[in-house]
């Protein structure tokens, strides 16, 4: 069984710029949700996708988008990076058997630094 | 909304201690409770979920317990070694996705 993967695993942008970050879940999951940590805080949740629909968000603005694939990979995608965007970006999947209650599956995380 | 707040901050024992990191919640709704551990610069390693309708959790020398109620959980780990240090996390599943607290800094000195 793979677990989840995400790349790349740093990344290095100035402002403005935009970045595409991917995630592939965990076999049998179809259900992918991001999160962003900042240095020396817990994750906050971005947004989650289910059958390739957005499925809940978060208190992010509307620069930070997604996209499911049909075989339940994902992307987050961010336009117009601003310093504060400087993170861990990990990604999560679930098998949403339950909907609800599912245990979520983290991946490594991508490092993203904003210059 | 949901808050999550992780009591202590930071945290430094001897080794060879139990201690109990502590985890409160505002919204008692929840499905379930998990605790992680971070390593410094690295991603999430899932050590313990708690299911709503369950009291406590165990594996290896960590166990956790959940008192939906009272919005509380606390990670108590036994016989605490030098590897153990790290940062911990604990989360609560909240409609479809995870609050979390800011985590507990542990240090454990040889």
């Amino acid at each position: 069984e793979t677990g989840v993967t995400q790349s790349p695993t740093h990344l290095i942008k100035t402002r403005g710029q935009q970045v595409t970050l991917r995630c592939s879940s965990q076999s049998g999951h179809n259900t992918v949700s991001w999160y962003q940590q900042a240095l020396g805080q817990g994750p906050q949740f971005i947004f989650q996708y289910y059958r390739e629909e957005e499925n809940g968000r978060g208190n992010f603005p509307p620069r930070f988008s997604g996209l499911q694939f049909p075989n339940y990979s994902s992307e987050l995608n961010v336009n117009a990076l601003e310093l504060d965007d400087s993170a861990l970006y990990l990604c999560a999947s679930s098998s949403n058997r339950d909907y609800l209650g599912n245990e979520q599956f983290f991946g490594p995380g991508t490092r993203l630094t904003v210059l | 909304k949901q808050e999550v707040t992780q009591i202590p901050a930071a945290l430094s024992v001897p080794e060879g201690e139990n201690l109990v990191l502590n985890c409160s919640f505002t919204d008692s709704a929840i499905y379930n409770l998990q605790w992680f551990r971070q390593d410094p610069g690295k991603g999430l390693t899932s050590l313990l979920l708690i299911q709503s309708s369950q009291r406590e959790q165990t594996s290896g020398r960590l166990n956790a317990s959940l008192d939906k109620s009272s919005g509380r959980s606390t990670l108590y780990i036994a016989a605490s070694q030098p590897g153990d240090s790290a940062t911990y996390l604990c989360a609560v599943n909240s409609n479809y996705q995870l609050i979390w607290g800011a985590g507990t800094k542990l240090i454990i000195k040889p």
